[in-house]
């Protein structure tokens, strides 16, 4: 297992188009998190998953924001019409249940650019 | 309103001598405390975490310090190497699965 793995890497888009990002989380854990991080600011919790259900899901994810596990394997988190603020880099963590202690394992991110 | 801060963007230290990173909530329903590393271009690393019902806890040359009557935590790392250099984050969490960062300190080790 290599870990975490997103794709793309990169994503630079026009304002208003859509834009979908995979995660591929460690076989083993049935959480699934995606975080958003802004320049200057740790990350900011959006959704997480267990196994195929989103069982929470903040404010910060506008309804232009989906998120889906399907399988409760890999994840997608698409977001609709494009915005400069949704500028960001777009974090994947996935974790066995319930071990907060050892922390999660994050991928090394999507960074998104609209423009 | 943050509830993790880290007040210090930077710190700058001397290879081998101590690097102290800071960090202080607000929530005193926060019970589990941890540090991520993290470079440039990758995702966050997990350090090293911490109890509310412990007041140290020590990997290496990595120890993390609570003190729950201040609301305040800290890192020390000790001796500070090259490889240090990185942004740290402190992460606290409830009872619930989310973790609350803080806006992270950015570690610089000079030679």
């Amino acid at each position: 297992d290599t870990g975490v793995s997103q794709n793309p890497r990169h994503k630079i888009t026009k304002r208003g188009q859509n834009v979908t990002f995979r995660c591929d989380p460690i076989s083993e854990h049935n959480r699934l998190y995606w975080y958003r991080q802004t320049l200057g600011q740790g990350p900011e919790f959006l959704t997480y998953f267990q196994n195929e259900a989103q069982l929470e899901k903040s404010r910060l994810l506008s309804d232009r924001f989906s998120a889906e596990r399907p399988k409760g394997s890999f994840s997608t988190l698409e977001i609709q019409r494009t915005e400069q603020g949704d500028s960001a880099m777009y974090l994947c963590a996935s974790s066995p249940q319930g071990q907060v202690r050892e922390g999660y394992t994050f991928g090394s991110g999507t960074r998104l650019t609209v423009v | 309103d943050q509830q993790v801060k880290q007040n210090s963007p930077s710190l700058s230290v001397q290879e081998g001598r101590i690097s102290i990173l800071n960090c202080d909530y607000t929530n005193s329903m926060f019970d589990y405390f941890l540090w991520y590393k993290k470079y440039p271009a990758e995702g966050p690393t997990f350090l090293i975490s911490i109890s509310s019902i412990k007041d140290k806890n020590e990997d290496g040359r990595f120890t993390v310090f609570l003190n729950k009557s201040a609301k305040h935590l800290s890192l020390h790392i000790v001796p500070s190497q090259p490889g240090d250099s990185a942004v740290y984050f402190c992460a606290a969490s409830g009872s619930n699965y989310q973790l609350i960062w803080g806006a992270g300190t950015k570690l610089i080790i000079k030679p």
